[in-house]
């Protein structure tokens, strides 16, 4: 089966760096997509992996290790806002995505 | 802006009574999708539409019917909601899902109560 692993909570202290991990088993690699989604609304795309390596983009940069199965989603400089669920979601060789349960990131004062 | 519209936001309905949420999109994109999400979950797919090619996700109850009457609308029908129906239902467009960037555009989803 394909299976997509996330731990479910985070908590975090303002201003600090967290790294929330992704590691996935599924048929086939087609790249691997972060999104963002605050309570109660909808995900928002925030970044897409393909090649191993970082892909940094302002405050959120995310790595990927496809010999490896694993990405993982690193937030510096962390703000109140930043409180939110983050999805790891990978497309399998059939262009289908397969989605993890989310992290629920809880940051504090 | 270019964007996904879900109506209602959220809807209340009773057991078995029929429900319909839409969904219209500007952004002139090929495929639109609709997911159920629980709390907590993983979004799940339960169609989506390449064009005018419907595509049935094989775990998709019968109870779940959609309709995409042309580009820009997509709706979904609960035909007899039952209490594990209650979920936000995304709606998602994306301009290809045979390509490795096919990014997601999500609507803000409409939240349904069973009673």
């Amino acid at each position: 089966g394909q299976n997509i692993d996330q731990p479910t909570e985070m908590t975090a202290t303002e201003g600090a760096i967290v790294q929330i991990n992704c590691t996935y088993q599924t048929s086939g690699f087609n790249g691997l997509f972060w999104y963002q989604q605050h309570a109660g609304e909808a995900p928002t795309f925030l970044s897409y992996n393909v090649l191993d390596g970082l892909e940094e983009k302002g405050r959120f940069s995310s790595f990927l290790s496809r010999s490896k199965g694993y990405s993982y989603l690193l937030l510096k400089e962390l703000q109140m806002k930043d409180s939110a669920s983050y999805l790891c979601a990978v497309l399998d060789s059939n262009y289908q995505l397969i989605w993890g349960a989310g992290t629920k990131l809880i940051i504090k004062p | 802006d270019a964007m996904v519209i879900q109506n209602p936001r959220y809807q209340v309905t009773q057991f078995g009574k029929p429900v319909t949420l839409s969904c219209s999109q500007t952004l002139n994109h090929n495929v639109m999708y609709w997911y159920q999400q629980k709390s907590s979950q993983a979004p799940k797919l339960l169609f989506h539409y390449y064009d005018k090619d419907f595509n049935n996700e094989a775990d998709t109850p019968d109870n779940f019917q959609s309709r995409r009457p042309n580009t820009s609308f997509c709706f979904l029908d609960i035909r007899s909601p039952g209490l594990g129906d209650a979920a936000m239902y995304l709606c998602a467009t994306s301009r290809d899902p045979g390509t490795g960037a096919n990014v997601l555009t999500f609507g803000a989803g409409s939240r349904l109560t069973v009673l």
